[in-house]
């Protein structure tokens, strides 16, 4: 089960562009990294995941090297309603046995 | 945004009491999740299903139990409730048991065990 390590919080101005790394080292080979933003009194939502390389979408894009240790995500140009926290989550995979750990968390605040 | 409804969204409860908390989906999803989260530690996985009557441990099952009787119904109980016990719950579905299948979370039920 591969373990992440976030920073605990971040801080950044509205218009600038964030990117919050995790670290997985012990990933398995058909683990994907998937990412989740949560606000206060709402359940996680779903961002972006990948498995290698570069993924973007129309939200963030998430940024995988080579030996997959660790992943960056990146909020283009980032606003008040972007303040949240985001969770880095590396699953288990396999048919019968299912095991997910979420670490806790990096607390985005935008200022003004 | 996914189809999970869970209820109650608020419960205050006294310790010994039984509580049930209940996850709808409409998305004939597979799989669903029961999780906590409490400050510091952010999203564990209490139990787990992987079809109709079909369930399984996650990180901090003590203390719980689930049922599935249905596709689109999963229900966790607190047969005895404690005040660690109080905490958000969150439910989620998948469709499928790999980490390439992303869950989808409900807004949580909010339990407090006086």
């Amino acid at each position: 089960l591969a373990k992440t390590t976030q920073p605990i919080s971040m801080d950044s101005y509205e218009g600038q562009e964030v990117n919050i790394t995790c670290s997985h080292n012990n990933i398995a080979t058909n683990d994907y990294i998937t990412w989740y933003q949560q606000f206060p009194s709402q359940g996680p939502r779903f961002i972006i995941q990948g498995y290698k390389t570069k993924v973007t979408n129309e939200v963030a894009s998430l940024f995988i090297p080579a030996d997959r240790k660790s992943s960056t995500l990146s909020l283009p140009r980032v606003s008040l309603s972007d303040t949240a926290v985001y969770y880095c989550l590396v699953g288990a995979a396999g048919a019968g046995s299912y095991q997910l750990t979420f670490g806790k968390g990096t607390k985005l605040s935008v200022i003004p | 945004d996914a189809g999970i409804t869970q209820s109650p969204r608020h419960k205050v409860t006294e310790t010994g009491t039984p509580v049930t908390l209940r996850c709808h989906q409409t998305e004939n999803h597979r799989y669903m999740y029961w999780y906590r989260q409490d400050p510091g530690h952010g999203l564990r996985l209490i139990h787990y299903s992987y079809g109709v009557k079909d369930t399984d441990k996650g990180e901090v099952s003590d203390g719980y139990s689930v049922s599935r009787s249905k596709t689109e119904d999963f229900l966790l109980t607190l047969e005895s409730a404690t005040s660690s016990q109080t905490s958000v719950y969150f439910c989620a579905i998948s469709q499928g048991t790999g980490s390439d299948q992303p869950q989808h979370f409900g807004d949580g039920t909010r339990l407090s065990i006086l």
